[in-house]
């Protein structure tokens, strides 16, 4: 099957802003879903766009969606120790029940 | 508080046993899920269950079976036909089956290991 791709590693400061990217597969997708993974731990729901939105602000988090090129994008400002963990972007496909397609996931490491 | 309850956090089994690992969700949500989780592989679906007593394949059931006898449990059994089942072990449940608008809600997971 198709694979909602991410970049593997994403290495930043601590203070700077960090840009995790996605691309996913299918064009009906309704929702898009930004997952948290701390070592360890099950996900944690962080935050979502509906597909109808180009973008979506959440205090320190920004979600850019861009449909045509079905590229979605999580922005952390601020970066900080407590935000190294996996990042994982879903997608909702439109068909039938609806399954999450997970992304193979990004591992974020802040840096002091 | 309402939440999901993955147990044991720690499992070992050896080679030729079964295993069965517990989910519980006090949600009140409809649908339930297992995934496998290996090293820079993502999250890979085993099975899912949209209401009790019925539940379909994910893209990886071989070696594995599921029960959905009640509503707030899922229990997924590793069988030893499964031949490299060490990997860790994340159920998830939504809200109503077929809707994703508030997407996956997940458990803390359970590390299988074989030795």
């Amino acid at each position: 099957g198709e694979d909602v791709e991410q970049s593997l590693f994403l290495s930043v400061r601590e203070g700077d802003s960090s840009v995790i990217n996605c691309t996913y597969t299918d064009s009906s997708s309704t929702y898009l879903y930004w997952y948290k993974q701390e070592p360890g731990a099950g996900l944690q729901l962080l935050t979502y766009i509906f597909s109808n939105m180009d973008m979506k602000q959440d205090q320190r988090l920004t979600v850019l969606l861009n449909k045509k090129d079905k590229h979605l994008s999580l922005r952390i400002a601020d970066t900080q120790t407590g935000d190294s963990a996996i990042y994982f972007c879903a997608e909702a496909p439109d068909t039938g029940f609806q399954k999450l397609v997970f992304g193979t996931g990004t591992r974020l490491l802040v840096s002091p | 508080d309402g939440g999901i309850t993955q147990s044991p956090k720690y499992l070992f089994r050896k080679e030729g046993q079964n295993v069965t690992l517990s989910c519980e969700q006090n949600l009140n949500h409809d649908a339930m899920y297992w995934y496998r989780q290996d090293p820079g592989q993502g999250l890979r679906l085993i099975y899912y269950s949209q209401i009790v007593n019925d539940f379909q394949k994910g893209d990886i059931a071989e070696g594995y079976s599921v029960s959905r006898e009640k509503k707030e449990s899922f229990p997924l059994t590793v069988t030893s036909a499964q031949k490299n089942p060490t990997a860790f072990y994340l159920c998830a449940s939504s809200i109503l089956a077929g809707r994703t608008d508030y997407g996956y809600t997940f458990g803390s997971g359970t590390r299988l290991t074989v030795v």
